[in-house]
């Protein structure tokens, strides 16, 4: 199975910042997600992407937090205002919505 | 939503050990994923195994559906092995899917 690349591996952004974290490429799949883990903690759930459009959210996915597929291809997550609490690894995936799903190997996010 | 409680919390084994790893979840399932978080973080598919048994290598997993657990087997272990194991579950509900994990189990194989 194609691995699913993510950019940048590691982001450095002062509080209150926008940063914008990418998954590319994708290609032939309908499912995409983006999960969180702070450092030390379990991975978390925080948004399903079905066919162009958000089917599922967690209560961590407030406002604050936007995704899309701006080009087709490029899935990405965006943060408007990043807050100390952000600091996590952030994981994007792809699957079918029924058998497995395949992670990328993370941006590692640091607010400072 | 689905509970899932994996134990033990903290592992430590001498290399050429064996050891097994459960995950106990409160749902019915329709996936099951185990993984290996290695020391730069990344997530390492190591079985999509909803029922049944499957083996790779040194390591196998089994899932009995009806009774909500799965087991992982690490035989023979190395130090390469160390690391976080993952166990994740997912119950699908029309258009939404997402994987549930458990806090993970902490390994360390000394040499």
């Amino acid at each position: 199975e194609p691995e699913v690349t993510q950019t940048p591996s590691h982001q450095v952004t002062q509080m209150g910042q926008e940063v914008i974290l990418r998954c590319v490429p994708i290609s032939n799949h309908l499912y995409f997600y983006w999960y969180r883990q702070i450092l030390g903690q379990k991975v978390e759930f925080l948004v399903s992407f079905y066919n162009n459009e958000i089917s599922e959210k967690s209560e961590i996915f407030d406002d604050q937090f936007s995704v899309e597929r701006p080009d087709g291809s490029n899935f990405t997550l965006k943060i408007r205002s990043t807050k100390l609490e952000d600091s996590a690894m952030y994981f994007c995936a792809r699957g079918t919505g029924v058998y497995e799903q395949y992670f990328g190997p993370g941006t590692r996010l640091t607010v400072t | 939503g689905i509970q899932v409680e994996q134990s033990p919390p903290d592992l430590i084994l001498q290399e050429g050990a064996n050891s097994t790893l459960r995950c106990n979840f409160s749902d019915s399932v329709n996936n099951l994923q185990w993984f290996h978080q290695n020391p730069w973080g990344q997530l390492i598919n190591l079985f999509y195994i909803p029922s049944g048994t499957k083996q790779n290598g040194r390591l196998s997993a089994t899932t009995v559906a009806t009774e909500r657990y799965s087991l992982l087997y690490i035989s023979s272990s190395q130090t390469t092995d160390s690391g976080v194991y993952f166990c994740a579950v997912e119950k699908y509900t029309g258009a939404n899917s997402k994987l549930t994990f458990g806090k993970g189990i902490t390994l360390s194989v000394r040499p």
